[in-house]
């Protein structure tokens, strides 16, 4: 039993850059999301899903995009990097609302 | 939209202290979630609670849901409970998801 299972865990890009983030759980959740973890900042959220094939917006959704594959994977896709993007990206899921979360080990992505 | 204020930011104690940290959210819940997450790693799920007192091991977690407020406690500390504790609630504001407190960072001396 897996969990949440996040890849890659470090990526360095070039400014302009693209690349892909993958998420994968098997818990059986319907809810993903995708958060980000900057520095003297807590995690904020980028995108979620609350079922396979429906995506929303969260806090900080600009320069990126997700799809929701199956109910499995959410993936979080970069088109073109930009330095404001350096942060640690965390994948997460929940059975529902109002139960426990669990979290991907973390990407730690570098825009130089 | 909920915020999320925890305190104190940074906490150094001695080995064997009885550690407390704070927080305070503005927007009723339903449930409120203490994470952990040790240097470089990964984070963890301590507890989620919705009323009452939560305990496992040395760590217990209650919350006060009329005041808005949730502590988390940690019994003889000991260096391997060094990491950084995050509070984290539903969002709300139509939007799902959670939002998180800066967390606590915690080091624990011998």
């Amino acid at each position: 039993n897996a969990g949440v299972t996040q890849t890659p865990k470090f990526q360095v890009l070039k400014t302009g850059q693209s690349m892909t983030l993958q998420c994968a759980q098997d818990m059986n959740h319907n809810s993903m999301y995708w958060y980000r973890q900057d520095p003297g900042m807590g995690l904020r959220l980028i995108y979620y899903s609350a079922s396979e094939g429906t995506t929303d917006k969260g806090e900080v959704p600009n320069g990126y995009n997700v799809s929701r594959l199956n109910k499995r994977e959410f993936s979080l896709r970069l088109e073109s990097a930009a330095p404001s993007q350096t942060s640690v990206y965390f994948c997460a899921t929940q059975g529902s609302r109002n139960t426990e979360a669990f979290f991907g080990q973390g990407t730690r992505l570098t825009v130089v | 939209k909920n915020e999320v204020e925890q305190s104190p930011q940074n906490l150094t104690a001695q080995e064997g202290e009885f550690i407390t940290i704070n927080c305070s959210y503005s927007v009723g819940i339903s449930a409120l979630h203490w994470l952990q997450q040790h240097p470089g790693g990964g984070i963890v799920s301590l507890f989620m609670l919705s009323s009452g007192k939560k305990k496992h091991g040395r760590l217990i977690a209650t919350i006060n849901i009329q005041e808005k407020h949730s502590s988390l406690h940690i019994t003889a500390s000991h260096p391997r409970d060094s990491a950084v504790y995050i509070c984290a609630v539903f969002s709300g504001g139509g939007a799902d998801g959670l939002t998180f407190g800066k967390g606590t960072h915690l080091i624990i001396q011998p």
